[in-house]
């Protein structure tokens, strides 16, 4: 079945640093969506991908959707104590498969 | 607008039991997913309702079933228990456009604990 590998599974970053997580699917994604996830809480939608090589930015986030639409990354410009929590990317829509996740810590 | 509710918000139970978790999808949406979190991981498929039918199942038992009402609503249910179905159950709802770019937004989860 399809798998989503997600690297690194955890990034300690201080606060002002950037931060990249990347995802990499074993097939080729329709689209990809990427979650954020607080402790304690539940995964919160950020943004979908469908193009291949697309480019969507949301303030200090950029998402990025690879060209053979098998792999994404998110970075985060300058990193804010707000940021903290584990990123999810996940594809594609209907049953969305997870992948493991990169758990952030920004130190302040 | 109320988001998605789930509840209850924690549950206690013991090994050979059964429970039944409940969700209502946000306003508009017509279709309810349920996934399981271990603790640590990602969410896991269980499966996927749309006009009170199952229509797409992960690889979970059939101790696992679930139902959807008229009112789009949901339960899950999760008989006979195993300490490993510890976790949180998160439901999800989107609404089935016919097209692959419905998203899925999740409400606040159930935690189960199975001692």
């Amino acid at each position: 079945g399809q798998q989503v590998m997600q690297i690194p599974q955890y990034q300690h970053v201080q606060e002002g640093e950037d931060f990249t997580t990347y995802c990499n699917s074993s097939t080729t994604l329709s689209n990809i969506q990427w979650y954020k996830q607080r402790p304690g809480g539940h995964p919160v939608f950020l943004i979908q991908l469908v193009k291949s090589g697309e480019v969507k930015k949301q303030k200090r986030l950029t998402f990025q959707f690879g060209e053979a639409k098998k792999n994404s990354s998110l970075h985060i410009t300058a990193t804010q104590t707000t940021d903290v929590g584990t990123y999810f990317c996940a594809g594609p829509t209907r049953q969305l498969t997870f992948g493991s996740g990169t758990q952030l810590t920004v130190l302040p | 607008d109320a988001g998605v509710t789930q509840s209850p918000t924690h549950l206690i139970k013991t090994r050979g039991q059964q429970v039944t978790l409940r969700c209502s999808p946000k306003s508009g949406h017509d279709t309810v997913s349920w996934y399981q979190q271990a603790l640590g991981q990602g969410p896991q498929f269980i499966f996927q309702y749309y006009e009170e039918e199952e229509r797409q199942r992960g690889n979970f038992p059939d101790r696992f079933s679930g139902h959807q009402f008229p009112n789009y609503s949901s339960e899950l249910n999760v008989n006979a228990l195993l300490l490993g179905d510890s976790a949180l159950y998160l439901c999800a709802s989107s609404y089935l456009s016919g097209e692959l770019t419905d998203t899925q937004y999740f409400g606040p989860g159930t935690r189960l604990t199975v001692l």
